[in-house]
């Protein structure tokens, strides 16, 4: 059994370019969550994707945007990027909307310059 | 909205020690987790909670749930090096409308075990 992946691991990026972070969910999870973590805060949830379709979103600018695919993997794509977008990405993966647990990727930290 | 709050923020602790870290939340909700963050790693994690007085426990940690006092309690007993980590907990609301379980954080309790 796979667990959640998430690629790149580390970005460098200045103001104003866009981003693109990449996450394969555990095999037999259709459900995908992104969260983004601060520096010395807990994670935030930003959306949730459930068979190809956002699920819920929490407190974020429609500038952050996403994506699943058939295979259940997801992208977060960023778009004008700002200083306050420096933080450690995380996916999560489950099955089905209201899965028990969510299993969390190792996270990809995005640093803007 | 659904608030989360832990305290302490930062502990510090001599092994062998006992020590709790508290948990309180603004509203009703129906499932609790424990997660473990090492410095720069992804969230591990350690308890699911799911019912008023539910009890878990692993080694040194022990997690507890009070959904009428909305605390919950993770107690650890005797504690080691390997234990200093930050211990976060989470609470699941439903998200109008869509169904969706997303989890709010509380900011964390950094946990530092001293020989």
């Amino acid at each position: 059994e796979t667990g959640v992946t998430q690629s790149p691991t580390h970005l460098i990026k200045t103001r104003g370019q866009q981003v693109t972070l990449r996450c394969s969910s555990q095999s037999g999870h259709n459900t995908v969550s992104w969260y983004q973590q601060a520096l010395g805060q807990g994670p935030q949830f930003i959306f949730q994707y459930y068979r190809e379709e956002e699920n819920g979103r929490g407190n974020f600018p429609p500038r952050f945007s996403g994506l699943q695919f058939p295979n259940y993997s997801s992208e977060l794509n960023v778009n004008a990027l700002e200083l306050d977008d420096s933080a450690l990405y995380l996916c999560a993966s489950s099955f089905g909307r209201g899965g028990l647990e969510q299993f969390f990727g190792p996270g990809t930290r995005l640093t803007v310059l | 909205e659904l608030k989360v709050e832990q305290n302490p923020l930062f502990l510090s602790m001599q092994e062998g020690k006992n020590y709790t870290i508290y948990c309180n939340y603004s509203t009703t909700s129906d499932r609790l987790y424990w997660y473990r963050q090492d410095p720069g790693k992804s969230l591990e994690s350690l308890f699911v909670l799911l019912s008023n007085g539910a009890v878990k426990q692993e080694g040194r940690l022990m997690a507890s749930l009070d959904t009428k006092a909305r605390l919950s309690t993770l107690h650890i007993t005797a504690a080691v090096h390997d234990l200093s980590a930050t211990y976060f907990c989470a609470v699941t609301s439903a998200y109008s409308g869509a169904g969706s379980y997303q989890l709010t954080f509380g900011k964390g309790t950094k946990l530092s075990v001293i020989p």
